[in-house]
């Protein structure tokens, strides 16, 4: 079955320092990939997503992803995080068989002042 | 109001009881969206709604009934609910639902967090 994993539950970083969130996933064919984020008391926002063309997409706040076909994986970066960064991440697939978002476990963002 | 509003934004029931959760979408979207959130668990999609028609409803137990009057309102209805139920539950709404290589993005609600006792 179709799945998507987010291997890290948890990430701290310090403020300002580098982020890069981990997202593979389990799709024969090229999926339509996704990162969403939710803030506290919030709903989940778009970030960015990948349909095709150039691997590596810009998204709102600063934030980029890579998708990599060799390793089935689309990892999302941002080179300064704020504290406004954190929140929980989560990276979804779109699958054109039964037009459903396959979504990971999420990983919550800790950002130490 | 703009976006996707829920009401609740918090609700405790017991398991005899029926209760409603209300969604509402202020972008003029065809498509809505229910989801269940468990804690540590990757989101559920219950059910979509493509101009008030329900298209899909993953294997969805019975004592969930959706209602979408129009395209602009959700409704989630509970009753006879067990503990296992108890989550956060998000209503999205999208232009329209995919289709032939098009995702439209998703606009989230705030949730309702849902207390089974």
């Amino acid at each position: 079955a179709q799945s998507v994993t987010q291997p890290d539950i948890h990430i701290t970083v310090s403020e300002g320092a580098s982020l890069e969130l981990r997202c593979n996933y389990s799709y024969g064919a090229t999926p339509y990939l996704f990162w969403y984020v939710q803030s506290p008391g919030q709903g989940l926002q778009l970030l960015l997503k990948y349909f095709s063309g150039d691997t590596l997409v810009q998204g709102i706040k600063g934030f980029e992803a890579e998708f990599k076909r060799s390793q089935s994986s689309f990892n999302l970066r941002k080179p300064s995080v704020h504290w406004s960064d954190a929140a929980e991440y989560f990276c979804a697939v779109g699958l054109d068989s039964n037009y459903q978002l396959i979504w990971g476990a999420g990983t919550k963002l800790i950002i130490k002042p | 109001e703009t976006g996707v509003t829920q009401t609740p934004r918090h609700l405790v029931m017991g398991m005899t009881n029926k209760k409603s959760l209300k969604c509402e979408q202020h972008l003029g979207h065809n498509a809505m969206y229910w989801y269940k959130q468990s804690a540590k668990k990757p989101l559920e999609l219950m059910f979509v709604y493509n101009f008030k028609e329900q298209t899909e409803n993953n294997s969805v137990p019975s004592r969930f009934s959706p209602e979408c009057p129009n395209s602009s309102h959700l409704f989630l209805h509970l009753h006879t609910l067990q503990p296992e139920d108890s989550a956060l539950y998000l209503c999205a709404s999208s232009q329209d639902p995919p289709a032939g290589g098009r995702w439209d993005e998703q606009f989230f609600g705030p949730g309702t967090r849902l207390t089974v006792l």
